[in-house]
């Protein structure tokens, strides 16, 4: 079974602009949460999706939005990108149900920021 | 606020020897744990997790402690192998829930 799938992998933005990160989840997965990690915040939560639904949101502006598409596939999307966007962003997956917790991370986008 | 932290950023030992890495969580609602390995250029990738019903738990190598009395967790590497060096991330939440507090991660290093 493929794992998590993230595209790109690598991406440089300059300030002002927009940026859109995809992100497949395993497949039969229909929950989708995004990270974003930096050195100096670590690892923190962004948003997740069920069923195109967004159910959980972390503490980040309204620059950062997400959505998910029917066959689970999702999308983050930054706007107004500003220097301290740059991190790397991680889409994790797994079932949704309650019965199996463990979630499963793709190898990440790295987003510079010039 | 929830913060969970980790004692030391950096930890080295030498090949064989077993390693302990440790964490501190402040928010007391949390009832699921989980550690991951961090290698360069990947995500995370999970090792074990224990629910707050518990005390220990073993897997291949790995032993997840957890003592709810003063809220630390920690990760017991037997026979530290070179391909464990990674960074490690405790993390806690909700069960059910997908919102992860993660820590800031210790680096692993592994000596000949």
């Amino acid at each position: 079974k493929a794992g998590v799938t993230q595209t790109p992998r690598y991406l440089i933005k300059t300030r002002g602009q927009q940026v859109t990160l995809s992100c497949s989840p395993i497949s039969g997965h229909r929950s989708v949460s995004w990270y974003q990690q930096t050195p100096g915040q670590g690892l923190q939560f962004l948003f997740e999706y069920f069923s195109e639904t967004q159910r959980n949101k972390g503490n980040f502006p309204g620059r950062f939005s997400g959505r998910q598409f029917s066959n689970s596939r999702s999308e983050m999307n930054v706007s107004t990108l500003e220097l301290g966007d740059s991190a790397l962003y991680l889409c994790a997956s797994r079932t949704g149900t309650s019965a199996n917790n463990e979630q499963f991370f793709g190898p990440g986008t790295r987003l510079t920021v010039l | 606020g929830e913060s969970v932290g980790l004692h030391l950023p950096t930890l080295s030992v030498q090949e064989g020897d077993n390693s302990i890495i440790n964490c501190a969580y402040s928010n007391s609602a949390s009832d699921y744990f989980i550690w991951y390995k961090q290698e360069s250029g990947k995500g995370p990738q999970f090792i074990i997790d224990i629910r707050s019903n518990m005390d220990k738990r073993q897997g291949q190598r790995v032993t997840v402690l957890l003592n709810k009395t003063v809220k630390h967790l920690s990760l017991q590497i037997a026979a530290t192998q070179p391909g464990d060096s990674a960074v490690y991330f405790c993390a806690e939440n909700k069960w059910g829930a997908q919102k992860l507090v993660f820590g800031q991660g210790t680096r692993l290093t592994i000596n000949p």
